[in-house]
């Protein structure tokens, strides 16, 4: 089972910040936070992960409150190809690393 | 730089009849190998992994099998397929290493009819 949860769906218009939520209280002090989108009829791509602090990279910023109950996926300046399949997925990133997907939140970004 | 492979993109088969869809990685040695099914509108199920040549382990209990011959190579089979085998798979690797990301194949979109 999952163990987190998202928004089933969520719109933004382009070129404005897409804030993403996900719940993870559950989450365990070796899980680390990752978020994947597929666009659709498309692989997952990996977006970002993280493990308490903040990260940031070239496609977006991962900001994790600090008792790491919930996290924010933020995409700066969204485009109509941002429009895809959010996951926000928890693992203690193990050697196997394998991940458990849940259905996400679509992101649609509105011209 | 590492390429993964799945084919093929698409496959109409008949219930009953055998399954075999490949996937190949290029560019690294030793990853870990996953298969991951997606039904119409649902979220990615892991269906298998593997962390070495011959080592497969089956997340869920089904009608499908995976075999991984050659050290880059998954293979997704069934001998006869169910009508609730239709689906998108996706078949992904990652290094061998802890916390490390999944890079997935463009899919095979299986329609068993």
């Amino acid at each position: 089972d999952a163990k987190t949860t998202q928004p089933t769906s969520m719109d933004c218009a382009e070129g404005r910040a897409a804030n993403l939520p996900c719940n993870h209280s559950t989450i365990s002090g070796n899980e680390y936070v990752y978020w994947y989108r597929q666009i659709h009829s498309q692989g997952p791509q990996y977006i970002i992960h993280g493990l308490k602090n903040n990260e940031t990279n070239e496609m977006a910023s991962l900001i994790i409150t600090e008792d790491r109950k919930s996290s924010t996926l933020i995409l700066p300046h969204a485009t109509l190809r941002d429009t895809a399949v959010y996951y926000c997925i928890v693992s203690d990133g193990g050697a196997t690393n394998k991940l458990i997907f849940g259905t996400g939140t679509l992101l649609a970004v509105q011209p | 730089s590492q390429t993964i492979h799945q084919w093929p993109a698409t496959l109409v088969q008949p219930v009953g009849s055998p399954l075999s869809l490949e996937c190949t990685v290029e560019g690294t040695s030793n990853p870990n190998l996953y298969w991951y099914r997606q039904a119409a509108g649902r979220g990615l199920q892991l269906l298998f992994y593997s962390v070495g040549i011959g080592q497969i382990s089956s997340e869920v209990p089904q009608n499908l099998s995976a075999s991984r011959p050659q050290d880059r190579q998954f293979i997704l089979s069934s001998k006869k397929l169910l009508l609730s085998d239709s689906g998108f798979y996706l078949c992904a690797w990652s290094e061998g290493r802890t916390n490390e990301k999944l890079f997935f194949g463009s899919g095979t979109q299986l329609s068993v009819l």
